[in-house]
């Protein structure tokens, strides 16, 4: 079994409507990241959380928000989708102390 | 903001050929990481250099930090076909504290 699990891997959502992603980790690391990637574009930081009571906004936040229900889950919600919020979608997750990152396999989102 | 600027975007060598990937910051690092990215897949974490002109190697792949902290390269001798994928560089500006901004990468294309 994976050590980052991301749900749903593929999800194609229509204009408006809410979606969440989730993710969970068996790897007990305190630090949580969801990322967003599009062609060209690299791995762009959306929020982060060093542990359960903390949220932060990375680089392109807005249209997101998140929730770390506890140590091992960090979702990503959407609510109210846009085209041009169609991307990859990756969560990771690190131990503290600037560690390797650990990633899911990715959520491929599709909003028509 | 940081920025990571990798180069090339993409390369496309012949099986045996060298690639090098480079990677520069706007800013002082305290470490960086690299990972690679298989196609479809999601990326995975290579190694982390962290003492100034640092250099590590895997086999094939040498990894140099800069005298600076600022620049950073990978260099894969003899490339072979499961090289292919992209290549990110990540900094991390304070060691422990802070996130990775990810380069937009570098995609590596072997032929036979």
């Amino acid at each position: 079994d994976a050590d980052v699990t991301q749900t749903p891997r593929n999800r194609i959502t229509k204009t408006g409507k809410r979606i969440m992603l989730e993710c969970s980790q068996t790897k007990g690391h305190d630090r949580m990241y969801w990322y967003r990637q599009d062609p060209g574009l690299g791995l762009r930081l959306i929020y982060y959380s060093f542990d359960v009571k903390d949220i932060n906004k990375g680089e392109i936040s807005d249209g997101y928000s998140v929730s770390r229900q506890a140590q091992a889950k960090f979702s990503l919600s959407l609510e109210s989708a846009i085209p041009n919020q169609t991307a990859l979608y990756f969560c990771a997750t690190e131990n503290r102390g600037n560690t390797e990152a650990f990633f899911g396999q990715g959520t491929r989102l599709t909003v028509v | 903001g940081q920025q990571v600027m990798q180069i090339p975007q993409y390369q496309h060598v012949q099986e045996g050929e060298d690639f090098t990937t480079y990677c520069n910051s706007s800013t002082t690092l305290s470490n960086i990481q690299w990972y690679k990215q298989r196609p479809g897949g999601h990326p995975v974490f290579l190694i982390q250099l962290v003492k100034s002109g640092e250099v590590k190697k895997q086999k094939r792949l040498t990894f140099q930090f800069g005298e600076a902290k600022k620049n950073s390269s990978l260099h894969i001798t003899a490339t072979q076909t499961t090289d292919v994928g992209t290549y990110f560089c990540a900094g991390s500006l304070n060691s422990g504290y802070s996130t990775l901004t990810f380069g937009k990468g570098t995609m590596l294309l072997v032929s036979p």
